[in-house]
């Protein structure tokens, strides 16, 4: 495809459901980054992926939150029993390789009500 | 660790006005910095990056921003504002001993008629 495309464009879930949001990196790129932007703030770092591995998931808030990409292409962003606060914008990223431009999805609305 | 901060979370500039946009980082080794902007209702968009070559890095849309390492500073500046720079700017750090790449809480440029 010709840009980072993610999946659903926007989720509305009750509290304490389980979500999956879905993102298609850009073909060739190594490099995959999960982020969360709330209301006026910026892209708040959660994890990120070199290949089939998660290199760094420091960002990850708590264990509900876990990510795979298991086969160095489409990741997957999974939210278990999903609370008011986990509302934001989820933006996916990838870059051909580490340290590269990041190009950025549309972003995946989540709402938890 | 590394770390952005923007001064000035909305700025007001007239058309025809110079822009310019503040941010400085925080890096125990050299960075790489970049400048994206993020238009109503779009995605993150890359305005330019330094990756340590020259200092004075030219982006897109007439931007360009100046590494200065004295005072740890990338600042975002443009001649001449046109309505259409409306938008919110993150600026944002990556350094080849932390692959993630973190980002400022944004500025939100406005242009005045």
């Amino acid at each position: 495809g010709a840009g980072v495309s993610q999946t659903p464009s926007n989720k509305v879930t009750e509290k304490g459901k389980y979500v999956e949001l879905r993102c298609d990196p850009i073909s060739g790129h190594t490099a995959l980054y999960w982020y969360r932007q709330s209301l006026g703030q910026g892209p708040e770092f959660l994890i990120y992926f070199q290949g089939t591995g998660a290199a760094d998931d420091s960002g990850l808030p708590n264990d509900r939150f876990f990510a795979v990409r298991p086969e160095g292409s489409v990741s997957t962003l999974k939210i278990q029993r999903t609370e008011r606060g986990d509302s934001a914008v989820y933006l996916c990223a990838s870059s051909e390789w580490a340290r590269t431009e990041a190009f950025f999805g549309q972003g995946t609305r989540l709402t938890v009500v | 660790a590394q770390s952005v901060t923007q001064l000035g979370s909305h700025v007001s500039v007239s058309e025809g006005a110079l822009v310019l946009l503040r941010c400085n980082y925080s890096s125990s080794v050299p960075p790489y910095l970049f400048w994206y902007v993020q238009y109503p209702n779009q995605g993150l968009q890359l305005l330019l990056k330094y990756t340590s070559a020259a200092t004075l890095v030219k982006g897109i849309n007439g931007f360009e921003a100046e590494f200065k390492k004295s005072e740890t500073s990338f600042h975002l500046t443009k001649p001449s504002a046109h309505m259409s720079d409306a938008a919110e700017y993150f600026c944002a750090v990556n350094t080849n001993r932390d692959d993630k790449i973190i980002f400022g809480k944004g500025t939100r440029l406005h242009i005045l008629p």
